[in-house]
């Protein structure tokens, strides 16, 4: 079946712990792209990759870290986080390299205490 | 940073009642994408309309794209229950140092009551 899987689904951690969130598509797309959802803000970008090696900075990039090695995969990495860092986090693929017609993973809601 | 105004945030109907909602910005997009999303899942795409003046249907859904692709609407005719869920509408932004970019609007709740 083709999809985005991330993993974890929840995660609840303490400031300062490193994390990392990972993301994997299996349809071979282009674009990878992560995004945070709040309340009354709706989803900002924080990362995109528009191919392997290729990444670059979305709306809201601080304190988040991406890599993108190979095309199926695409890790956010939170160095130290922070209580604003909670919320609930989508990765998204498409067959790219442009931001369109994405399809989305099921979330990983995020809590740091 | 481009912004999409979206509105309205919440709309709450009868089923059988028509609606629309809105998408505008002063920046031009390359596309304009609209997704639903239902509690606990991701996105999912609906339509995407990428020429100025585009108009697209999906059943009881008619999506427009303005002339100038700054501005987007969507509107359900004789709304029904399984309507109800957040609708999203996400511009790609037109090249230059923005290529690869999706800002998205803040959303609107709908909720068709039976």
């Amino acid at each position: 079946e083709a999809q985005v899987t991330q993993n974890p689904r929840y995660l609840i951690t303490v400031t300062g712990k490193k994390l990392t969130v990972t993301c994997s598509q299996n349809m071979n797309h282009e674009y990878m792209s992560w995004y945070r959802q709040d309340p009354g803000l709706g989803l900002r970008q924080i990362y995109y990759s528009m191919n392997v090696e290729v990444t670059d900075k979305g709306d809201v990039p601080e304190g988040y870290k991406v890599s993108r090695k190979e095309k199926r995969n695409f890790p956010l990495i939170l160095e130290s986080p922070s209580p604003n860092q909670t919320s609930l986090y989508f990765c998204a693929s498409s067959p790219g390299p442009r931001a369109f017609e994405q399809y989305f993973g099921p979330g990983t809601r995020l809590t740091v205490t | 940073t481009q912004l999409l105004e979206q509105s309205p945030q919440f709309l709450s109907i009868q089923e059988g009642e028509n609606l629309t909602v809105y998408c505008n910005s002063s920046s031009v997009f390359s596309s304009l994408q609209w997704y639903r999303q239902e509690p606990g899942e991701g996105p999912v795409l609906l339509v995407t309309v990428v020429t100025g003046g585009e108009v697209k249907k999906l059943k009881r859904l008619t999506f427009q794209f303005g002339d100038a692709r700054k501005d987007s609407s969507l509107h359900i005719t004789a709304a029904q229950p399984g309507d109800t869920g957040l609708y999203l509408c996400a511009g790609e932004n037109a090249g230059g140092t923005s290529y690869g970019k999706l800002t998205f609007g803040q959303g609107t709740i709908l909720t068709v009551h039976p």
